[in-house]
């Protein structure tokens, strides 16, 4: 257990509609990553957050955005979804921003697109 | 191109095997993540190195920052090691390989 917890673990939506997924992060991590695994890929970096504000985005258009909360948790919304946007997403909580930090990963929430 | 390649994709091995799982990169780097990643979902970091070798029970990790390489060991293999291997590697940000499957036959 890494105590980092996702919700939901499964969702599915439809082309066109808006999606919120959520994450716990360990208490004291203040630095919550995002990932997307595509089925038989690594995770690709969505972005990073550091005390509720964004600290790096990977190669992922603005209709991915997210939020953190003073209380560890974050967001991940994605509006308009498309077909490709079924994949496993992942977070992640480190103690800090620095890449060398070791990240405790959540379970994932699988979404399917239909 | 991928940043992170891993080599084999696929792996089957009998129990009590010597298992390697490599990693190459080709972004400068300041650290390397070794991840296992259970059917599910779920990945737990292994190993963080950003230089020489690290071990944890039946687990080596090594990496040769000059050669952009590392490697993953297991020694005297078993079932529950069975799972999704994958490098990651921080440069401006973080790259992942696809993955080494491995299963390890009783």
């Amino acid at each position: 257990e890494t105590g980092v917890t996702q919700s939901p673990t499964h969702l599915i939506k439809t082309r066109g509609q808006q999606v919120t997924l959520r994450c716990s992060s360990q208490s004291g991590h203040n630095t919550v990553s995002w990932y997307q695994q595509a089925l038989g890929q690594g995770p690709q970096f969505i972005f990073q957050y550091y005390r509720e504000e964004e600290n790096g985005r990977g190669n992922f258009p603005p209709r991915f955005s997210g939020l953190q909360f003073p209380n560890y948790s974050s967001e991940l919304n994605v509006n308009a979804l498309e077909l490709d946007d079924s994949a496993l997403y992942l977070c992640a909580s480190s103690l800090a921003t620095g890449r060398q930090e070791t990240q405790y990963f959540g379970p994932g929430t699988r979404l399917l697109v239909l | 191109k991928n940043e992170v390649e891993q080599s084999p994709q696929n792996l089957t091995a009998q129990e009590g095997e010597f298992i390697t799982i490599n990693c190459s990169y080709s972004v400068g780097i300041s650290a390397l993540h070794w991840l296992q990643q259970h059917p599910g979902g779920g990945i737990v970091s292994l190993f963080m190195l950003s230089s020489g070798k690290k071990k944890h029970g039946r687990l080596i990790a090594t990496i040769n920052i000059q050669e952009k390489h590392s490697s993953l060991h297991i020694t005297a293999s078993h079932p529950r090691d069975s799972a999704v291997y994958i490098c990651a590697v921080v440069g401006n940000q973080f790259y992942f390989g696809t993955g080494t499957s491995l299963t390890v036959i009783p």
